[in-house]
């Protein structure tokens, strides 16, 4: 079973500010079964990023994923109030992450 | 367009079973798989399992195995998830989600909290 790690596993940043999330995988996957969630309490999850790299329709532009083999990133480029949140990286649709809580 | 709404907050004793519903429209339910995720307060996201809707296969995870049953209703569109044997720490905010070609989960529900107590 593949173990997915998140770190900081919490990120105090300002909005303005460039925020930086990591997910390191314990073996290596394909950049295609990779996705990240965007998860505000009281809401329901959302989809952000899947295939590492893509932004489904609707989803802004200052979300960006990278990454390959076990170290994958997702980067806001210019965080806004509403993206305080807890984001989830998950492998295969399967196996979450341990969360990065972004205040 | 892609709507998936839950059944409302339960509460159960523990060793009962619990039910939940994810009616959905807007899509053709028949061709995709929907996954269930909970939630327990102040956790991250567990996965529970998933069915596809087009084969009835299903998929758990061992957490969960003996224990979930995840059926899907043509008709009404509807997504079930049962949990029974319910335990205390059972008590989390489960969500249904559609999942994508690609497997991951791109419309979710809105959540179904569950509270197991005596």
């Amino acid at each position: 079973e593949i173990v997915l790690t998140q770190s900081p596993g919490t990120l105090s940043l300002s909005p303005g500010e460039r925020a930086t999330l990591s997910c390191r995988t314990s073996q290596s996957v394909t950049s295609n079964n990779l996705a990240w969630y965007q998860h505000t309490p009281g809401r329901a999850p959302r989809l952000l990023i899947y295939g590492a790299s893509r932004r489904p329709t609707g989803i802004p532009d200052r979300f960006s994923g990278s990454g390959s083999g076990t170290d994958f990133t997702l980067t806001i480029s210019r965080l806004e109030s509403e993206d305080f949140a807890v984001y989830y990286c998950q492998h295969l649709g399967l196996t979450f992450g341990g969360g990065t809580k972004l205040e | 367009q892609v709507q998936l709404v839950q059944s409302g907050a339960e509460v159960k004793k523990p060793g009962a079973s619990v039910r939940v519903s994810c009616e959905t429209s807007g899509f053709r339910f028949s061709i995709y798989g929907f996954t269930w995720v909970r939630q327990a307060p102040g956790q991250g996201l567990e996965w529970m399992g998933w069915i596809n809707v087009y084969n009835g296969d299903t998929n758990y995870a061992q957490n969960f195995q003996g224990r979930v049953t995840m059926t899907a209703d043509t008709f009404t569109k509807t997504a079930y998830m049962e949990l029974r044997s319910l335990r205390c720490d059972d008590t989390a905010v489960y969500y249904c989600a559609r999942n994508s070609g690609g497997g991951y989960q791109d419309h979710w529900g809105q959540g179904t909290l569950v509270t197991v107590s005596s």
